[in-house]
């Protein structure tokens, strides 16, 4: 049962415009939530991080954006690089802060000159 | 800056051989984690720990041991090594209350 799921394995985005990666999450329980950015032969990066508490952090050219609700995370990016081309991945925790990340499939980013 | 270092980079090892992964942290970080990535699959958690001889079982422990005698140091073990084991393996490591640092992966070819 894939308790952190995004749906899209891919998007194309032209430079300059904006790239949305969205992350579903079925665990209620799930209040910490991250993205993190992975290049081929190399470890995922942490990008961005949100609490349950909030509904939006912000960081230089990325933002998250949470819903409760619907159970859904959103990662902007604005304006969109070439450098931004690599896989990104959500992941979701409960208790507090990281501990045992449960993670989606992740969606590859590629960013068109 | 925090350094999490995975003692190879690429490894061939034959079916039914044990398979020693060893992960490194050298920020005094409670947590250390393995995960495997696969096509599809996103990253699976094998086996997590919280403190020294602490080992708790993640979503895909079979086939899987680890060992976390010193709290830099966190051993992924393979106890006989299987063609389905092939795969990327990730190492994390971090404070309850942070993001988790990952190690730059090891990929694992059985033949």
């Amino acid at each position: 049962d894939q308790q952190v799921k995004q749906n899209s394995p891919s998007l194309s985005v032209q430079e300059g415009r904006i790239s949305i990666l969205n992350c579903d999450y079925t665990n209620s329980m799930f209040d910490y939530f991250l993205w993190y950015k992975k290049y081929p032969a190399e470890g995922p990066t942490f990008l961005i991080s949100i609490s349950s508490i909030k509904d939006k952090n912000e960081d230089g050219r990325f933002t998250v954006f949470l819903n409760k609700s619907a159970k859904h995370l959103s990662l902007h990016i604005v304006p969109s690089q070439p450098g931004d081309s690599a896989v990104y991945f959500c992941a979701a925790s409960s208790g507090s802060g990281a501990q045992k990340l449960v993670f989606g499939q992740g969606t590859r980013l590629t960013i068109n000159p | 800056d925090v350094k999490v270092t995975q003692s190879s980079r690429y490894l061939v090892k034959r079916t039914g051989e044990k398979v020693f992964l060893e992960c490194v942290q050298d920020m005094d970080h409670e947590n250390m984690f393995w995960y495997r990535q696969d096509p599809g699959l996103g990253l699976r958690l094998i086996y997590f720990s919280y403190d020294v001889k602490m080992k708790e079982k993640g979503d895909i422990p079979e086939g899987y041991s680890v060992s976390r005698e010193k709290k830099e140091r966190f051993s992924l073990i393979l106890e006989s090594a299987s063609t389905n084991q092939t795969s990327m393996y990730l190492c994390a490591s971090s404070w309850t209350e942070t993001e988790a640092f990952f190690g730059q992966g090891t990929r694992l070819t059985v033949v």
